[in-house]
Order: C-alpha cells, then structure tokens, then sequence
C-alpha cells in the first residue's frame, strides 16, 4: 500500500541553526500533506497544510517564518525549522491524504528533533 | 468546530483480558471517525474508520470500534489484548469538508501486564 516516509527520523542540532525534514510520499502523488508536531504526552497539533504548487496553510498560532514549508513537488514536502531554540524540540509528524476517504491519512514515520 | 474527548489517559488490562478505550466526539454533522494506534518512537498506523453504514467496524489487529450516534461515542475495543497491543492509541474526527480538518483526542496509553 502507500506510505509515506520522513527523513531524518531523529536529528539534534545546535540552537541558532536550521533543520530541514522531508516527508516523501512513495508510490502516490500527494498534492495535500499536512504537519504536525506532537508534544510529549500530548495529542498531534496540526500545524500547517502544504500544498503542492502554492504557498502553505498555517493554523492559528503558529509562526510561518519559523517553520517554512515547502512542496516542491507531487511527492515531496519539506519542514525547515529556523533558527531552531530548546523549546522547539519535539516530535514532528507529516501525513498525506490517502484519496480514498476525506480524512483518512498516511504518516510518516515521525522525526525527533533535540535542540542543545 | 468539531473536537474529541479520550478520557482516560492511561489505562492497564492483563495480556487476555479484554479492552475497551473510550472516545467521544463533538461535531455537527455526520462524522467520519478513525482509530490510530502510535507505538514509541513512531508515527501513526490507522486502525479502522467509520464514516457510513454499518455502525461496528472492524479493523486490523483483531480491533472493532462501534459507532453510537445518540451516545457521540466510538469507543475501541478488542476481545483479548496480547502483550505486542501497549501503545498510545489516538482517536480522531474528519470532517467532511475537507483533507485537513481532522482532530485528534489527547490519546489512552495502554499498558499490558503479563
């Protein structure tokens, strides 16, 4: 079936630097992925939706210009978290509509980043 | 705006016993309901998904959730949990206006002990 599939699955950084993480889809095209990030303990909190072709969607409260997306094409969308600080170490998880039911998605793997 | 409530956060049964996790869910219309189970260092695999029809879905894994409309409900459960079944498990809500409004419930940890 389909998967998606993230990249790095862990990454610890340097606070001040950039990180970026991919989020493939294999064997489907995906206009729509979305992006979450996950707190320990906590529920996933949608943070933006990516669109192939066009400028992201982000949910309330979260800072654009810190966490750029792009989709640059049908299979791939990146998250690129700048000048990256403690307090954004987390567990960020991308998904992908699987087009068979409004609602239904893929995830990636998840990526664990440690920000020193 | 539609929302979702899991209101035990942590639950333990004994490997055979059976399970049922909880889940409520607030929204307008007809929702369309999912089940996924996240284990430790990873994403999200669904389990099953309701979103017309027959009101008990079966998933993968032996799992079977049951839609009560009067109730809001789609509580999971499963006959006999084996010890490979410890995980977080995640309800969530679709609506039917689009890909990205979908909603998680804050998750049950499920614990197995021998």
């Amino acid at each position: 079936g389909a998967v998606v599939s993230q990249h790095p699955s862990w990454v610890i950084c340097k606070s001040g630097t950039s990180v970026k993480i991919e989020c493939r889809s294999l064997d489907f095209q995906a206009t729509t992925m979305f992006w979450y990030r996950q707190f320990p303990k906590q529920s996933l909190m949608l943070m933006a939706t990516s669109n192939e072709g066009s400028k992201a969607t982000y949910e309330q409260g979260v800072e654009k210009d810190k966490f750029l997306i792009n989709h640059a094409s049908l299979t791939l969308s990146t998250l690129t978290v700048t000048s990256a600080h403690p307090e954004d170490s987390s567990f960020y998880i991308c998904s992908a509509p699987t087009g068979r039911i409004t609602g239904e998605l893929f995830f990636g793997e998840g990526s664990r980043l440690t920000v020193l | 705006a539609q929302s979702v409530t899991q209101p035990d956060i942590h639950i333990t049964v004994s490997e055979g016993a059976s399970l049922e996790l909880r889940c409520n869910y607030s929204y307008g219309a007809t929702p369309y309901l999912f089940w996924y189970v996240q284990s430790p260092g990873q994403g999200l695999q669904l389990l099953l998904k309701y979103f017309s029809g027959d009101t008990l879905v079966q998933g993968i894994k032996g799992f079977e959730a049951e839609f009560k409309r009067s109730q809001s409900s789609f509580n999971l459960r499963k006959p006999s949990v084996h010890w490979s079944d410890a995980a977080e498990y995640f309800c969530a809500v679709g609506t039917s206006g689009g890909y990205q409004k979908v909603t998680f419930g804050t998750g049950t940890k499920l614990q197995v002990i021998p």
